[in-house]
C-alpha cells in the first residue's frame, strides 16, 4: 500500500506570496491532518479534514487554511507568507478512528 | 490545556546500550499515546498504547503506559548508528474525537559506534 505523499517536497517563496501545499492520504484513509514542524515549537497542529469537512484547528492565524476533495486528497494554502513560516510542513492520514496518523514526507518551505 | 512533556531532550549513547526515553502528559479525556521516529523527514510510527502495564514490542523496542502516573517509556536495548533520530511522543486531544496529535519537544538520540 503507498504511503502518505506530499508535493512539492521543497519549495522557495519571498515575503507577501502565497503558497499551495498538496497531500495524498493512504488509500482508505479519510482523515488528513496538517503540522507545522519549526525546531523553536516543535510539531504543531495546524488542521485537520474528514470527509471534506474542517473538523478541529489549531492557532493558527487566518493566513492559514485548507481544503479536502472528495477523494480525500488535501491542500493547504498559506497567504502573504512571512518569513516566520519557514518551516516543515506535515501531513498525516488515519482511518475514521483518527489516533494512529501515518505521515507523508513533508515539504520543506523556505521564505525569503 | 492538554501537555506532553518529554525526557530528557537528547542523550548520547555508544552502541549497544540500552536507553530509556520518558513521556509525561496531561490530558482531558485520555485515549492513546503515541510513539513516533523522526530521522530525517517523516515521522514514523511506532507504538500506540491505550491500556496501563501491557507491554509493547517491536524487535529492540519496547514501549509501556502508566495511566495512574500519567507516563509512558520507550525502551531500547542494544542500540545501533541506526537509532540514531528524534524519538517523538504524543496524546490526541483529549476534548474532541478528532484527529489533532499533541506532540512533545521529542528526545533526540546520538548512538556512537
Amino acid at each position: 500500500k503507498a504511503g502518505v505523499t506530499q508535493t512539492p517536497r521543497y519549495l522557495i517563496k519571498t515575503r507577501g506570496q502565497q503558497v499551495t501545499l498538496s497531500c495524498s492520504p493512504i488509500s482508505g484513509h479519510r482523515s488528513v491532518s496538517w503540522y507545522q514542524q519549526t525546531p523553536g515549537q516543535g510539531l504543531q497542529f495546524l488542521f485537520e479534514y474528514f470527509s471534506e469537512t474542517q473538523r478541529n484547528k489549531g492557532n493558527f492565524p487566518g493566513r492559514f487554511s485548507g481544503r479536502q476533495f472528495s477523494n480525500s486528497r488535501s491542500e493547504m494554502n498559506v497567504s502573504t507568507l512571512e518569513l516566520g513560516d519557514s518551516a516543515l510542513y506535515l501531513c498525516a492520514s488515519s482511518l475514521a478512528y483518527p489516533d494512529t496518523q501515518y505521515f507523508g514526507p513533508g515539504t520543506r518551505l523556505t521564505v525569503l | 490545556e492538554d501537555k506532553v512533556v518529554q525526557s530528557p531532550l537528547s542523550l548520547v549513547v555508544h552502541e549497544g546500550d540500552t536507553v530509556t526515553l520518558n513521556c509525561s502528559y496531561e490530558v482531558t479525556n485520555f485515549r492513546s499515546l503515541l510513539w513516533y521516529k523522526q530521522e530525517k523527514k517523516a515521522p514514523t510510527f511506532l507504538f500506540m498504547l491505550t491500556s496501563s502495564g501491557i507491554e509493547k514490542k517491536s524487535g529492540r523496542l519496547s514501549s509501556i503506559l502508566d495511566k495512574k502516573e500519567l507516563f509512558s517509556i520507550l525502551n531500547i536495548t542494544a542500540t545501533q548508528t541506526g537509532d540514531s533520530a528524534v524519538y517523538l511522543c504524543a496524546v490526541p486531544h483529549g476534548s474532541s474525537n478528532t484527529g489533532k496529535l499533541i506532540f512533545g519537544q521529542g528526545t533526540t538520540l546520538q548512538v556512537k559506534p
